[in-house]
């Protein structure tokens, strides 16, 4: 089925190290998202993509780093994991191109936890 | 700057009443409004999206919601609650054309409807 597909959906961390979450849509959308989601404070941007090898910041994005290598994969990393990190992180992506008025195509999560 | 302000954390209806969710916005421009739903452990899915036109739109389920201009808000309804309805729903905005058609999310609203 067409979507967006996020990798891993679990994962525990110990403090200091690093991962990278794997978000990939087959729907041929230009625009991706990262979002994190904490109780109580909804969904908020951490880093997008308008388009393969562009990346920009959005309102959390410190520890994180991005890339969009290819148009339909983007990689949320964190370098040096920290307790605050602990959260639900969900990918989107946007399209297609020239009709992005539409809804953002959510996957199912990532539910990290750093202890 | 956009914001988006659900002002209940919890809705709670008993089946077959009507049910109302609040979203209030603020932005610079023209708004695009949209409503999500989250099912546990699920991702965000799309319920429906104000535009243009027609300040009433209805969408998925039996929903429908309110553009109020004046008010800036947009209400989400269903005339008759099911218990299936219980789940997370977020309210979203963004700014017609603006780069990189960035979603600002509320904080969401647990609704719970009892037999």
């Amino acid at each position: 089925n067409a979507g967006v597909t996020q990798t891993p959906k679990f994962r525990v961390l110990k403090t200091g190290q690093s991962m990278t979450l794997l978000c990939a849509q087959d729907m041929n959308h230009e625009y991706m998202y990262w979002y994190r989601q904490d109780p109580g404070m909804g969904l908020r941007l951490i880093h997008y993509s308008v388009g393969e090898g562009t990346t920009a910041k959005g309102e959390v994005p410190d520890g994180y780093n991005v890339s969009r290598l290819k148009k339909q994969n983007f990689l949320l990393g964190l370098e040096s994991a920290a307790p605050s990190q602990t959260s639900v992180y969900f990918c989107a992506s946007n399209g297609p191109t020239g009709l992005t008025i539409y809804g953002y195509t959510f996957g199912s999560g990532t539910r990290l936890t750093i202890v | 700057a956009q914001s988006v302000a659900q002002p209940e954390d919890q809705v709670n209806v008993a089946e077959g009443n009507p049910l109302t969710v609040k979203c209030t916005y603020s932005v610079s421009g023209n708004p695009y409004l949209f409503w999500y739903v989250q099912y546990p452990n699920r991702g965000l899915q799309f319920l429906l999206k104000y535009i243009t036109g027609d300040n009433l739109v209805k969408g998925s389920y039996g929903f429908e919601a309110e553009f109020n201009k004046s008010q800036t808000s947009f209400h989400l309804k269903k005339p008759s609650a099911l218990v299936s309805d219980s789940a997370l729903y977020f309210c979203a905005v963004r700014v017609a054309k603006a780069a990189g058609n960035k979603l600002t999310f509320g904080g969401g609203t647990r609704v719970l409807v009892k037999p």
